[in-house]
């Protein structure tokens, strides 16, 4: 099985919302990722956990908290979101972080995010 | 510091003629570079890689790539294409001594193919 699912598809919320982005993988992969990314641009990094610590933090603002409840599992919460925070939210796994293997990310179909 | 650039933001195709995608890109140390593929409303799909095995890479659906050091490219070509190979490609670098698992991405080909 080499599917990383995503949920929910699509997503609406006000800005005083608080809604989370899931994200599972059934790969043993160790390393998990979310980026985000706008309409005609390549994917940016957010965030990214190893061995259910977070790793990487690309300077992203607090209004987005992830979580890795445990290997398999990916969350992305959103509190006070803004309108240009609308995107394809996008989450990835791969192997682990060390070696080549750690660049093969497989991907989900990502999170439709509108912000109003 | 690694970068990647890819030469056309779009390229139009008829059905059934080669496809040429090119992507340079610039490395310190030896650089793994992927292909990865993006059908609209959809994830990215890798495509192909290289990580200093052989220079000609096959990938998924008769797509492959050539790594060229001396020309620092890795163009990606097919010999006919499909509608179905309608999509976003993205040229993607990163080596063995950057930040473990750090991918750098290209702007994007979108490849359309007329009937």
């Amino acid at each position: 099985d080499t599917e990383v699912t995503q949920t929910p598809k699509h997503l609406v919320m006000g800005m005083t919302n608080k809604k989370s982005l899931k994200c599972e993988q059934h790969m043993g992969h160790r390393a998990m990722y979310w980026y985000k990314q706008k309409a005609k641009k390549p994917p940016e990094l957010m965030f990214v956990y190893s061995y259910e610590k977070l790793s990487i933090n690309e300077s992203v603002p607090s209004r987005f908290s992830p979580e890795c409840p445990n290997s398999s599992l990916l969350n992305l919460h959103l509190h006070a979101l803004q309108p240009e925070d609308s995107a394809l939210y996008l989450c990835a796994s791969s192997q682990d972080l060390s070696g080549p293997s750690s660049y093969e990310q497989y991907f989900g179909p990502g999170t439709r995010l509108t912000v109003t | 510091a690694q970068s990647v650039t890819q030469l056309d933001s779009h390229v139009s195709v008829s059905e059934g003629t080669p496809v040429l995608l090119r992507c340079n890109y610039s490395s310190s140390y030896s650089p793994s570079l992927f292909w990865y593929v993006q059908h609209p409303n959809k994830g990215l799909q890798l495509l192909l890689k290289y990580t200093s095995a052989a220079t000609l890479v096959k990938g998924i659906n008769g797509f492959e790539a050539e790594f060229k050091k001396s020309e620092t490219s890795f163009h990606l070509t097919k010999p006919s294409a499909h509608m179905s190979d309608a999509a976003e490609y993205f040229c993607v670098v990163s080596d063995s001594y950057n930040q473990g698992g750090k991918l750098i991405f290209g702007q994007g080909t979108e490849l359309s193919v007329k009937p």
